[in-house]
């Protein structure tokens, strides 16, 4: 696609249950990130993948945060045993190099009930 | 530590009239700022880049300026539409050798009204 694909735009879960939060960057996009924007809050930053390096984990905030990239593209951010202080906008965004322009996707709102 | 600071939290002003958004940053070793508008509900957008050596860079109404011996910005919009209405975001690039890495300031809210 054009531009950074996110989804689901709106999710909305039971305290507990394990969520799933899908990034599709631009094609050709080596580096991808995963930030966390709180109401009113700036952004914070969970994870980084650049290329086939280990992906900078030390934004996340706990073990129950993990993201995976598959093949280089796709990236999914996995919440488990969600807690409402879990409930953000969960933005993803690629760049063509690593220092580079970022392109933001529209983001995925999560609330935890 | 490194930190983005910005300045003011919020401003309403009217349409057609000029602001000025201040940031302030203690990020090091520096390599470049960004400026981003994010509107209600999406992803912020890039309106600038600049580097070390950039002290100015416009991209439409929106002027951004750059002091590195200071470590200021400031983004500089002209005559101003409802349109423009929306946080913007500082976020200064430092280099770790192996890595980019990003701190975002918290934004400046802007309401533009008739």
């Amino acid at each position: 696609g054009a531009g950074v694909s996110q989804s689901p735009s709106n999710k909305v879960t039971e305290k507990g249950k394990d969520v799933e939060l899908r990034c599709d960057p631009i094609s050709g996009h080596t580096a991808l990130y995963w930030y966390r924007q709180s109401l009113g809050q700036g952004l914070e930053f969970l994870i980084y993948f650049q290329g086939n390096s280990a992906p900078d984990k030390s934004g996340l905030p706990s073990d129950r945060f993990s993201a995976e990239r598959t093949g280089g593209s796709v990236s999914t951010l996995t919440i488990q045993r969600t807690q409402q202080e879990d409930s953000a906008v969960y933005l993803c965004a690629s760049t063509p190099v690593a220092g580079g322009e970022l392109f933001f996707g529209e983001g995925s709102r999560l609330t935890v009930l | 530590k490194n930190q983005v600071e910005q300045s003011p939290q919020s401003l309403i002003i009217l349409e057609g009239k000029n602001c000025t958004l201040q940031c302030n940053y203690t990020v090091s070793p520096f390599s470049n700022l960004r400026w981003y508008k994010q509107d209600t509900g999406r992803g912020p957008v890039s309106l600038t880049i600049m580097t070390f050596s950039e002290n100015t860079k416009s991209n439409g109404r929106y002027t951004a300026t750059l002091d590195a011996d200071t470590k200021q910005s400031s983004l500089h919009i002209t005559a101003s539409q409802l349109s423009d209405s929306a946080s913007y975001i500082c976020v200064v690039s430092r280099y770790t050798g192996t890595a980019s890495k990003l701190t975002f300031g918290t934004g400046t809210r802007l309401q533009v009204t008739l």
